[in-house]
């Protein structure tokens, strides 16, 4: 059975920096691209970047909102993707989901969702 | 950035009632769309992809339909289990994954 768990999220003052960790089981993680998504409370889902598999070169994309903050990058051997933060600001206060990118017939979709951690930047 | 708006945000509904959601995109993206349903304190669920494919384990009550810019999320009778929010999302060519601003479906 697949199972992501994000961990790392808490609070943080503005300006300083954040690591989450995404711990996946169940599958072969290597195989697949890993996305995180957040959602700021009471408002809607934001994607914030991916990380391909390295089948896929392992290349990174982000959101035009945290690029140049955000770094994603994935140890295949221990399962695990992150979403390193710098440069926190209050608006990035939400939920952070990784999710599971997951391909069919050329499409793709998020078809497996960790349960969330909560960053919250305030000081 | 292709933007994606639902209709409508919120709609109150009964149980049994058939109700629809709709997607439009900001410019053709195929079929590359996925629902997700979302409830309180929970994280998102893949309900259907590439616009019409029902995913393992969801309902036959929820189907999916549209291509290019239109698309329309069908629930044939509402039961208790799908009071949620719900999410479009494109994924069309590369990032960013745009989703749309979700439809919050409530009880009447």
């Amino acid at each position: 059975e697949v199972h992501l768990v994000e961990s790392g999220g808490g609070l943080v003052q503005p300006g300083r920096s954040l690591r989450l960790s995404c711990t996946a089981s169940g599958f072969t993680f290597g195989d697949y691209a890993m996305n995180w998504v957040r959602q700021a409370p009471g408002k809607g889902l934001e994607w914030v970047g991916i990380i391909r598999s390295k089948g896929y070169g392992g290349t990174t994309e982000y959101a035009a909102s945290v690029k140049g903050r955000v770094t994603i990058s994935r140890d295949d051997s221990k399962s695990i993707a992150y979403l390193q933060m710098n440069i926190l600001k209050t608006e990035d206060t939400a939920v952070y989901y990784c999710t599971r990118e997951g391909r069919g017939y050329g499409r793709y979709y998020f078809d497996y969702w960790g349960q969330g951690t909560l960053v919250t930047v305030s000081s | 950035d292709i933007q994606m708006t639902q209709s409508p945000s919120s709609l109150s509904v009964s149980v049994g009632d058939r109700v629809t959601i709709t997607c439009r995109a900001s410019q053709s993206i195929s079929n590359y769309l996925n629902w997700y349903q979302q409830k309180p304190g929970k994280a998102p669920e893949l309900l259907i992809s590439a616009a019409s494919s029902l995913q393992s384990g969801v309902p036959s009550r929820f189907s999916g339909s549209g291509s290019g810019t239109d698309f329309t999320l069908t629930i044939s009778s509402l039961q208790p289990e799908d009071f949620a929010t719900y999410y479009c999302q494109q994924s069309y060519s590369t990032p960013p994954y745009t989703f749309g601003q979700g439809t919050k479906l409530e009880i009447k």
